[in-house]
């Protein structure tokens, strides 16, 4: 079965500096997905890529998917406390974003003041 | 443009019991799909629904059971309930194809 890994598990960064969180799959990426989660809620949708050198951007923050290494990245500029949260990367097992996501254990990331 | 909405918000069982979550897809949405999320872990896929058949099933026990609505509304059962099924149950919904899952902010569900 496929397995993803993110890194690093738990994150504390100061407001106005930047951070990565990465996601490596075990197996073929047909789709990566970025989501946040506040604490016992549901899951927000941040990106969705599909295909390899992909790269998107919304408000501050960019994702990119590098399809040889099976490999995403999500980027933070200039982080605020509104970021803090989990963050999770799903992946699609199958063609077609349908299909069931596999999900890493997540990034807990805190920015403090 | 209301999003996934689940009822209830937090259920308590017990032992042995049974439980129904139910989920309303976003608008325009036809494919739902459970997850569950134990403490400290990311969403795990129980299955999933499209034209009220299941489709997809993940790695969970025949207790696990759903259903898809006609309006695509689903709901998710689970019978004799264990410790072990505490946790955040998730309903996510999607369009067929071209759009992301999206999801609501789930049930959590304590057993006792």
């Amino acid at each position: 079965s496929q397995e993803l890994e993110q890194s690093p598990q738990s994150l504390i960064v100061q407001e106005g500096k930047n951070l990565t969180i990465n996601c490596t799959s075990s197996k073929t990426l047909y789709g990566l997905y970025w989501y946040k989660q506040k604490y016992g809620e549901g899951l927000i949708f941040l990106m969705m890529l599909q295909k390899g050198g992909e790269e998107k951007s919304h408000e501050k923050i960019t994702a990119k998917l590098d399809e040889k290494k099976q490999q995403s990245s999500l980027h933070i500029t200039a982080s605020q406390p509104s970021h803090a949260g989990i963050y999770l990367c799903g992946a699609a097992v199958a063609a077609g974003t349908a299909s069931k996501l596999t999900f890493g254990t997540g990034t807990r990331l805190q920015v403090t003041l | 443009d209301a999003g996934v909405t689940q009822s209830p918000t937090h259920l308590i069982k017990t032992r042995g019991q049974q439980v129904t979550l139910r989920c309303s897809p976003k608008s325009g949405h036809d494919t739902v799909s459970w997850y569950q999320q134990a403490l400290g872990q990311g969403p795990q896929f129980i299955f999933q629904y499209y034209e009220e058949e299941e489709r997809q099933r993940g790695n969970f026990p025949d207790r696990f059971s759903g259903h898809q609505f006609p309006n695509y509304s689903s709901e998710l059962n689970v019978n004799a309930l264990l410790l072990g099924d505490s946790a955040l149950y998730l309903c996510a919904s999607s369009f067929a194809y071209g759009q992301p899952q999206h999801f609501g902010d789930g049930t959590r569900l304590s057993i006792l």
